[in-house]
């Protein structure tokens, strides 16, 4: 079965403060994706990044940053210089592909992030 | 940017009426999805669809939902009975063929909020 836990209910940072998001998957596919959305007070769902599982490089984006450890099943998402922009609640989730499409869509319970200024 | 879009933004309904949830997904994509998230908890898969067939549903999608694609562009979400429960936003999404060299994104529609009465 696939789990994924976001164990961080809700982080308060104050402004400019770095702040990681923490999540860790279960899952016993060999190739698997995983994602991080944004969903700000308004309620829609906004794409942040997504991994392959044979894709164990990290990446940055500006002052967002993801690092991906495969030994721990973990895929942790930082915010560097937080911005009171940044206030959402933040899910990871995972999934599986087959024949074209994905599968298996799993999301977290979310972590809500609040940036104080 | 192409977006997927659905209406309404929001729905009211009295318990045990029927309703039908609307998506635009994106032209050129193949494979599309719903998801349920109801108020301050996870979202979750409902069901998948490609090829004009469902490919994927969860233990949600009971004999109450169905799901259709009436013409080349809509995407809909049928509950035949609502209940309390059916309370949440829905959100329909779309993708183009996944392949593990490629990485296409899974796109979210901004939501329809479903509140049944």
């Amino acid at each position: 079965a696939q789990k994924v836990t976001q164990a961080q209910t809700e982080i308060s940072v104050v402004e400019k403060e770095d702040v990681t998001l923490d999540c860790v998957y279960e899952t016993r596919d060999t190739t698997y994706y995983l994602f991080w959305y944004k969903q700000p007070p308004s309620g829609e769902l906004v794409f942040l990044i997504r991994r392959n599982s044979f894709d164990e490089q990290n990446e940055i984006s500006g002052r967002y940053s993801w690092n991906f450890q495969k030994s721990t099943s973990s895929f942790n998402f930082t915010i560097t210089a937080s911005q009171v922009v940044d206030s959402a609640v933040y899910f990871c989730a995972l999934a599986r592909a087959n024949s074209g499409g994905y599968q298996k869509v799993t999301f977290g319970t979310g972590t809500k992030l609040q940036v104080i200024p | 940017e192409p977006e997927v879009t659905q209406t309404p933004s929001h729905q009211v309904t009295q318990m045990g009426q029927e309703v039908i949830l609307r998506c635009v997904p994106i032209s050129n994509h193949l494979y599309f999805y719903w998801y349920r998230q109801i108020l301050g908890q996870k979202v979750e898969f409902l069901v998948s669809f490609y090829n004009n067939e469902i490919s994927e549903k969860s233990e949600i999608f009971d004999d109450q939902f169905s799901v259709e694609r009436p013409d080349g562009s809509n995407f809909t979400l049928k509950i035949r009975s609502t209940k309390l429960e059916d309370s949440a936003m829905y959100f329909c999404a779309s993708n183009r063929e996944v392949r593990e060299s490629r990485r296409p994104t899974q796109y979210f529609g901004p939501g329809t909020r479903l509140t049944v009465l």
